[in-house]
């Protein structure tokens, strides 16, 4: 069935360095795309999304581009603070309801 | 709009005893998610309603658990008897539709300790 599987964690990180989570999908047809993230003692929370293939979704500094081709959506950001620290998900649509990947927990440290 | 709101916050509770979550959706979302999440499974989807009903229930672990959308704003996931492999955290989700176009929006979860 429709599904994400995103890259796994931990990821660790230093203060300004370049962030990437992949996400690849399968899906038998269009879904939205989606990342989610959650932070210590919360729920999650929307963070960006695509709609349709080659749109870009943006927040607080984190990029993803939906692509056709190649069934992805990886999440980026150029220059991460610590306070980016959290887990990450990446989710597709269904017809009736959003499917999740596993998460991936990133640290940033000073 | 306050968002999703859950109570209780915490609940801490004897093995035996029933529990009872709650959960109040934002108002005009048609779509309601019960999920839990541990470090073990990860976050997984115990059932979800659409305009009140429930849909899909395959996610309840098992027959202890029962969950109830009496109107579109408050839903109920209800664990009777309770035991210590339920300790989660539960979050309640709403959506515009049901349709994932629109996303989620999650509230704050409730943090599940069975003794």
């Amino acid at each position: 069935g429709d599904s994400v599987t995103q890259m796994e964690g931990p990821v660790t990180l230093s203060e300004e360095a370049f962030l990437t989570i992949n996400c690849t999908y399968t899906a038998t047809g269009y879904p939205s795309l989606f990342w989610y993230v959650q932070y210590p003692g919360e729920g999650l929370q929307l963070l960006l999304k695509a709609t349709k293939a080659d749109d870009k979704g943006s927040n607080k500094g984190f990029e993803a581009t939906y692509r056709k081709e190649t069934t992805s959506f990886h999440l980026e950001k150029g220059s991460v603070q610590v306070s980016d620290s959290a887990v990450y998900f990446c989710a597709l649509s269904l017809p009736d309801k959003l499917s999740f990947g596993a998460g991936t927990t990133v640290t940033v440290r000073a | 709009d306050a968002g999703v709101i859950q109570s209780p916050r915490h609940e801490v509770t004897e093995m035996g005893q029933e529990v009872t979550l709650r959960c109040k959706p934002i108002s005009g979302h048609n779509s309601l998610f019960w999920y839990r999440q541990t470090m073990m499974r990860g976050l997984e989807l115990l059932i979800y309603f659409n305009n009140n009903v429930p849909i899909d229930d395959s996610g309840m672990p098992e027959d202890r658990f029962s969950a109830k959308m009496p109107n579109a704003s408050f839903s109920t996931l209800k664990i009777q008897p309770s035991e210590p492999r339920d300790s989660a955290v539960y979050f309640c989700a709403s959506s515009l539709t049901g349709r994932g176009n629109y996303g989620y929006t999650f509230g704050s979860g409730t943090r599940l300790t069975v003794v």
